[in-house]
């Protein structure tokens, strides 16, 4: 199975800052990788796949990159609706697993 | 709208069976992979399971920890995905999400762009 290895578990951060998740697995997934966003009792929410491709309706202070083995997420400029737990996924192939999460919460 | 709604969660004991149902509306159900996913309390998110789109076969592939007790079929008549879990065990405890992807063989490119809003299954004596 692919090991997907989130960084930080958790983060605090201001309104209006920069935040960066970092996301490696254990083998080359090429660019087969989801980002998701989760609150607490709501569906999560596809924000990134193959990447670095933003999904549509998505704000555009979201963005993705990398590909092989490491991967970044970026949110340029935060906001409150965006404190959530964001998790990666990988689809390269099955069992399609997860990151731990990153929490990411009010300073 | 495109939509997924979860139902069938809820209270079984250590041992029993319950079946979840992943109705879908607003898109052609048969040609999108449903996938199962839950959180378990304080947990993340863990892959269970999914089951193919009718281009390729309707087959399933279960993660580890479910094989041989939880089973995936789908109605793309009615538009439901099933997810029969036997055998429960305690650690079955959790919120169940299904969600869609336009997905290869084993491979989705596009991700999982719709997801319902869960139905829990708590499992205890």
């Amino acid at each position: 199975d692919i090991q997907m290895t989130q960084s930080p578990s958790s983060l605090s951060a201001s309104v209006g800052d920069r935040v960066t998740i970092t996301c490696r697995a254990s083998q080359s997934i090429s660019n087969y990788l989801n980002w998701y966003h989760h609150k607490p009792g709501k569906a999560p929410k596809l924000l990134i796949y193959a990447a670095s491709s933003l999904q549509s309706g998505v704000p555009s202070r979201f963005s993705g990159s990398g590909s092989g083995t490491d991967f970044t997420l970026t949110i340029s400029s935060l906001q409150p609706e965006d404190f959530a737990t964001y998790y990666c996924q990988q689809s390269y192939n099955t069992p399609w697993t997860f990151g731990q999460g990153t929490k990411v919460e009010i300073k | 709208e495109v939509q997924l709604v979860e139902s069938g969660g809820g209270l079984v004991q250590p041992g029993r069976s319950l079946r979840l149902s992943c109705t879908g509306s607003g898109f052609t159900f048969g040609d999108y992979a449903l996938s199962w996913v839950r959180q378990a309390p304080g947990k993340g998110l863990e892959w269970v399971g999914f089951i193919r789109g009718k281009t390729y076969g309707g087959t399933t592939e279960n993660a580890a920890s479910v094989k041989g007790r939880f089973t995936i079929s789908r109605d793309d008549s009615k538009s439901i995905a099933y997810l029969q879990m036997n055998s429960l065990k305690t650690e079955d405890t959790a919120v169940y999400y299904c969600s869609r992807g336009n997905c290869a063989s084993t491979s989705c490119y596009v991700g999982f762009d719709c997801w319902g809003q869960g139905t829990l299954v708590t499992v205890s004596s």
